[in-house]
């Protein structure tokens, strides 16, 4: 089983629909999780933390369940360029990303069309 | 947030040669540096964890003879693919962290082997 799992999609939705990935992982020792965006052939660049208790970040909705190990982003009101591979982060130490070795899901890959 | 470059970005080279990678915190000091591969429609995979001034540590199936690391200072890590072979050829991303808490990517270098 990998350590972190995501529906690879693609997904394909029009401007302004509301889309949500699915994110499992498999340490139930993990501490810290994270959202991030990569574009074709670019690094990824972080979008958010997600904390237990939800937290929103403009159109950018994040949850996390601990007991089901189950982590989620909503989109609201999808742009064009919301286009591009959202990864699923987790890191065994709390805090930032800095410290410990993140471990990736292999991504989601979002089109959004007009 | 902080700066990360890796060098070269591209490079196409024949079967049995060896490839420099660069990677440099250019407005931070990174003690700690860590090595991804990421191959087509994969996730990224962490390689080799690198400490200024000491051995890197690889992960399991990473052979350390092959893919050698030097962190030489704080600002610079280059990561050295031996006789490399068709099957090294994937996307070499490398990262930090500063004291901003949060882990910093370069903005990978893809390497082609023929």
């Amino acid at each position: 089983r990998k350590e972190v799992e995501q529906d690879p999609g693609p997904f394909n939705v029009p401007e302004g629909a509301t889309v949500a990935f699915n994110c499992t992982y498999s340490n139930s020792a993990s501490q810290s999780f994270f959202w991030y965006r990569q574009d074709c052939r670019k690094e990824p660049k972080l979008l958010m933390s997600v904390y237990s208790s939800g937290n929103e970040d403009g159109r950018f909705t994040a949850q996390l369940n601990r007991a089901s190990q189950y982590i989620s982003l909503l989109i609201r009101d999808s742009k064009l360029s919301d286009s591009a591979t959202y990864l699923c982060v987790v890191n065994p130490y709390a805090g930032g990303t800095s410290y410990g070795k993140l471990t990736f899901g292999q991504g989601t890959i979002l089109t959004v069309h007009p | 947030g902080a700066v990360v470059s890796q060098h070269p970005s591209w490079v196409i080279c024949k079967s049995g040669t060896s490839v420099k990678i660069e990677c440099r915190s250019l407005d931070f000091q990174a003690t700690t540096m860590f090595w991804y591969r990421q191959f087509p429609k994969q996730s990224l995979m962490l390689m080799a964890t690198s400490n200024e001034g000491s051995k890197a540590t690889y992960e399991q199936g990473v052979e350390k003879d092959k893919f050698l690391i030097n962190h030489a200072s704080l600002t610079l890590s280059t990561l050295t693919v031996t006789s490399a072979h068709p099957e090294d050829s994937s996307f070499y991303i490398c990262s930090g962290y500063s004291s901003y808490n949060e882990q910093f990517f370069g903005p990978g270098t893809r390497l082609t082997v023929l």
